[in-house]
């Protein structure tokens, strides 16, 4: 069982927008920044947002995120069949002294 | 552009001690913190610990007991050893680069690691 909760799937149809969505706690996302992954199938994670709403170079303002709270959310717009993966939120716990992962969201475009 | 390369067996007994290898390329291991995280099959990721390039590491509690994790500069590497290993450890393996407190932007492709009785 994860420490940070996200929704096991989501779905939207090619040019839709999505959110996904990873809560915490105090401990954890309440007092430090959070990143996104994108998994594509039988491939590595890859940074897509760092830092709670940060993308690092290369990746297109499609994808944003943001935190409030213990809570973060990543949206990707205008969905493309490509953007379907898994998507993990990750952050450090201060409690733990370690790191933490979401269990991961499966994103399908229909 | 920096590279990482995981390297090490895909087979390991049960009981005995998983031993892999990062090496870094294209860029210096020096002012960054180096991770392991691994993913078992059709589950999550999950973090194993991170070593600085001075050595300092820190590691999750769910598996301090059993993991060292070392870094060699001179070799541009890092390494992790997970002892007394079960078949719970058969998993992706991957090696990659913090940029800041748990934001990973560098990742290794990540090798599989099978835990046999």
């Amino acid at each position: 069982q994860s420490v940070l909760t996200q929704p096991p799937s989501v779905s939207a149809a090619p040019g839709q927008k999505v959110i996904i969505s990873c809560s915490g706690s105090n401990s954890d996302i309440g007092n430090n920044y959070v990143s996104w992954y994108q998994q594509l199938p039988g491939t590595a994670p890859k940074l897509l947002i760092y830092d709670n709403n940060e993308r690092p170079s290369g990746i297109p303002d499609r994808f944003s995120g943001s935190k409030s709270g213990t809570s973060a959310t990543l949206g990707i717009t205008g969905l493309q069949t490509g953007d379907e993966a898994d998507y993990y939120c990750g952050t450090w716990d201060s409690s733990l002294s370690a790191g933490v992962f979401g269990g991961g969201t499966k994103l399908t475009v229909l | 552009q920096v590279q990482l390369q995981e390297s090490g067996p895909g087979l390991v007994k049960s009981s005995e001690t998983l031993s892999l290898t990062c090496s870094v390329s294209g860029g210096s291991i020096s002012s960054y913190y180096w991770s392991w995280i691994r993913q078992p099959p059709g589950k999550g990721l999950e973090w194993i610990g991170y070593v600085f390039y001075t050595g300092t590491t820190n590691y999750n509690p769910s598996l301090k007991s059993r993991v060292a994790i070392s870094v060699d500069t001179s070799k541009s590497q890092f390494s992790l050893k997970l002892s007394s290993v079960t078949a719970a450890d058969t998993a992706v393996y991957y090696c990659a680069r913090d940029r800041v407190l748990f934001s990973f932007d560098m990742w290794g492709q990540g090798t599989m690691v099978t835990v046999s009785s």
